[in-house]
């Protein structure tokens, strides 16, 4: 079966300093991956998105940035995060072809920038 | 444009009693709509999905959704709620694509069920 893993679970950062959030899928190949933002406990703001090792397109401009080194891998950085990053980072993955398949999530990482 | 819409912030509704929770979309096409549930601190779970077919789907945890059409709506709801189910929900429906398949979905804002003993 898959599953898919991030870490870390929490973390905590001044401002300025770099991130780097990491996300792996196992068991499936060439899926299309998912970073979202979720801040205050609400609605889900989708940050970036592969549909292959290499292939990022960019939501919504901002301080962060996306990698995909290889295909099963998904990373979220930032050279130096804002109190604005501050939030509930989802990772979510779904299989590369197909309408009906749904989104699967990771258990999230919590940030704070202080 | 694409969008979801879930009017409700928040719905109370005592142990026993059925649940619904609302949910609107607007869509070019056939729409592919979902329902996900989060706990606090979780990432969000997969509830049920209508893609085509029947107009009632079954889904977990004894969940079910009502698709309509003429309504363009995707209500969520349960015969009979518990206080386990007391979490924030989520409607979702599909972005269509030209010749490649993204698989972004657009969510809602979504829903605080708060099921009282």
């Amino acid at each position: 079966s898959q599953t898919i893993h991030q870490w870390p679970a929490t973390l905590v950062q001044p401002v300025g300093s770099p991130l780097s959030l990491e996300c792996t899928v196992e068991g499936t190949s060439n899926p299309n991956l998912y970073w979202y933002r979720q801040a205050a406990g609400r609605g889900l703001q989708l940050l970036f998105y592969s549909v292959g090792i290499g292939q990022i397109s960019s939501e919504v401009p901002q301080n962060l940035s996306a990698s995909r080194p290889q295909d099963r891998q998904f990373i979220l950085s930032s050279k130096k995060l804002l109190l604005s990053d501050s939030g509930f980072y989802l990772c979510a993955w779904t299989p590369g072809t197909g309408w009906a398949y749904e989104q699967y999530f990771g258990p999230g990482t919590r940030l704070t920038v202080t | 444009a694409q969008s979801v819409a879930q009017p409700e912030d928040q719905v109370n509704v005592a142990e026993g009693n059925p649940l619904t929770v609302k949910c609107t979309y607007s869509v070019s096409g056939n729409p592919y709509l979902f329902w996900y549930v989060q706990y606090p601190n979780r990432g969000l779970q997969f509830l049920l999905k209508y893609i085509t077919g029947d107009n009632l789907v079954k889904g977990s945890y004894g969940f079910e959704a009502e698709f309509n059409k003429s309504q363009t709506s995707f209500h969520l709801k349960k015969p009979s709620a518990l206080v386990s189910d007391s979490a924030l929900y989520f409607c979702a429906v599909r972005v269509p694509y030209g010749s490649s398949n993204t698989g972004k979905l657009i969510f809602g804002q979504g829903t605080t069920l708060q099921v009282k003993p």
